[in-house]
C-alpha cells in the first residue's frame, strides 16, 4: 500500500471556483503534513505546512483529519495562476519525506 | 542566498556511460537528499544523507552511489547508466531544526539515457 495516495485528476475549474483535493495516507504515526506546489517543469516549492488544527493562508485552507488519516487543500475563488500539480507530502518519525503523485489543476478562464 | 544549487540542468548520455549529478546548498543544512520523479509515479527517494560523511538507501537505490564529503555537497553517481534511469532529478535539503518547514528542492536535473 502506498505511504500517500492522491486523485491524480485532472480538476478542471473555472476562475472564480473553489476547489478542494484530498489525500489519504497509511502510516497513523505520520508527523508532519504539508501541501507542495509543482508548476510544470519545475521544482516542487512549499505551499502550506497542515497543522491539527486547521490552518489557513489567504484563499488557501488546508485540514488534517488524524482519525480518517487524511489532509485536504481547499482553494477558494481560483486564480488563472492556481494551476499547477499539487503534491500531498507526509513525513515519518524518521523525518522521511513521503508524496504523493500529485492532483493537477487547470484553472480555466 | 542561492539555497540548493543543482548542476547539470539537463544531460544526454548513452547507455552504459557513467556521470555525476552535484547538489550543493548553502543553508548549513544537515540533511540532503536525492529523489527521481517520472510520470504518475511521484518522487521516490533514491538515497539521502544526515550528515557529513553519512548515507542511507531510500525507496529506489539500485545502480545510484552517492557521497558527503563535505556538508554542504551531496554528489550523486551512476556508473552503467541505463535507459530506465531516464528522469528528472531533484536533490533536496532540511535540518532539525527545520524538518516542520519541509524541504528546500533545487531546480532539477534533466537526464535522457539513450
Amino acid at each position: 500500500r502506498k505511504e500517500v495516495e492522491q486523485d491524480p485528476g485532472p480538476f478542471n475549474v473555472p476562475e472564480g471556483a473553489t476547489v478542494a483535493f484530498n489525500c489519504t495516507y497509511s502510516n497513523s504515526a505520520s508527523q508532519s503534513f504539508f501541501w507542495y506546489r509543482q508548476d510544470c517543469r519545475k521544482e516542487p516549492k512549499l505551499l502550506m505546512s497542515v497543522y491539527s488544527s486547521g490552518n489557513e493562508d489567504g484563499r488557501f485552507t488546508a485540514q488534517l483529519n488524524r482519525a480518517s488519516q487524511y489532509i485536504s487543500l481547499l482553494i477558494r475563488d481560483s486564480k488563472l495562476s492556481d494551476s499547477a500539480t499539487y503534491l500531498c507530502v507526509v513525513t515519518n518519525t524518521g523525518n522521511q519525506f513521503y508524496f504523493g503523485t500529485g492532483t493537477s489543476l487547470t484553472v480555466i478562464p | 542566498n542561492a539555497g540548493v544549487t543543482q548542476t547539470p540542468k539537463f544531460r544526454v548520455l548513452k547507455t552504459g556511460q557513467s556521470m555525476t549529478l552535484l547538489c550543493a546548498q548553502d543553508m548549513n543544512h544537515e540533511y540532503m537528499y536525492w529523489y527521481r520523479q517520472d510520470p504518475g509515479m511521484g518522487l521516490r527517494l533514491i538515497h539521502y544523507s544526515v550528515g557529513e560523511g553519512t548515507t542511507a538507501k531510500g525507496e529506489v537505490p539500485d545502480g545510484y552511489n552517492v557521497s558527503r564529503l563535505k556538508k554542504q555537497n551531496f554528489l550523486l553517481g551512476l556508473e552503467s547508466a541505463a535507459p530506465s534511469q531516464t528522469s528528472v532529478y531533484f536533490c533536496a535539503s532540511n535540518d532539525r531544526d527545520s524538518a516542520g518547514y519541509g524541504y528546500t528542492f533545487g531546480s532539477g536535473t534533466r537526464l535522457t539515457v539513450v
